[in-house]
């Protein structure tokens, strides 16, 4: 498996609270996704970063902030959580060949996932 | 962005039997890739499909793309205890670095 660690595992908070999570590589990929996964809508993309300090929202991204300050880390923060961002959390992380995207294996590689439970 | 639907969303499946999971697409896609997900884990990828109409194998497992690069499956024969877990299908756009991931479908095999 690639080298990629998420922090915490697990959490469980109170509504209202801040939250960090922090995903971390050791791979030198470029880019990195922040997704959650829920029963019966697979994975959906929160915010990706194509590099330090780049970065953009996904189709869930509302309650949502990233920040990549180096290349090896990606946190996501929700600034006040809710019931609602229960959640499982996996980071992902990719990079491509110089042959360009659309030829290229671009692969995602997956960190453990954060089990967040917000009450 | 696309949006991916893959059907069905669960798959029961006797050991020994073949099935298949379909996905998909609203636009045309740059290509689309297979994950697989085991209880409890993480998505791992399986592979990427980029031409027009490819057909990959990987052991019991028979990845398509279809012509208009807008629609995929995977099919897996004599399905065995090890094949259980979330199959996902995950389309890429044009010139996009992000993929757009369909429900998935999660198999659960009988002995």
């Amino acid at each position: 498996d690639a080298g990629i660690t998420q922090s915490p595992r697990h959490k469980v908070t109170e509504t209202g609270t801040p939250v960090t999570l922090r995903c971390h590589q050791t791979e030198n990929h470029r880019y990195m996704y922040w997704y959650r996964q829920d029963p019966g809508h697979g994975l959906r993309l929160i915010h990706y970063s194509y590099g330090v300090k780049d970065t953009d929202k996904g189709e869930v991204s509302d309650g949502y902030s990233v920040s990549r300050s180096k290349t090896e880390d990606f946190l996501l923060t929700l600034e006040s959580a809710t019931s609602s961002q229960t959640s499982v959390y996996f980071c992902a992380i990719s990079d491509f060949g110089l042959a360009g995207v659309l030829s290229s294996y671009n692969e995602q590689f997956f960190g453990p996932g954060t089990r967040l439970t917000v009450l | 962005g696309q949006q991916v639907m893959q059907i069905p969303q669960y798959q029961h499946v006797q050991e020994g039997e073949d099935f298949t999971t379909y996905c998909n697409s609203s636009t045309t896609l740059s290509n689309i890739q297979w994950y697989k997900q085991r209880p409890g884990g993480h998505p791992v990828f399986l592979i990427q499909l980029v031409k027009s109409g490819e057909v990959k194998k990987q052991k019991r497992l028979t990845f398509q793309f279809g012509e208009a690069k807008k629609n995929s499956s995977l099919h897996i024969t004599a399905t065995q205890t090890t094949d259980v877990g979330t199959y996902f299908c995950a389309g890429q756009g044009p010139n996009d670095y992000k993929l757009s991931f369909g429900a998935g479908t999660t198999v659960t095999v009988r002995a």
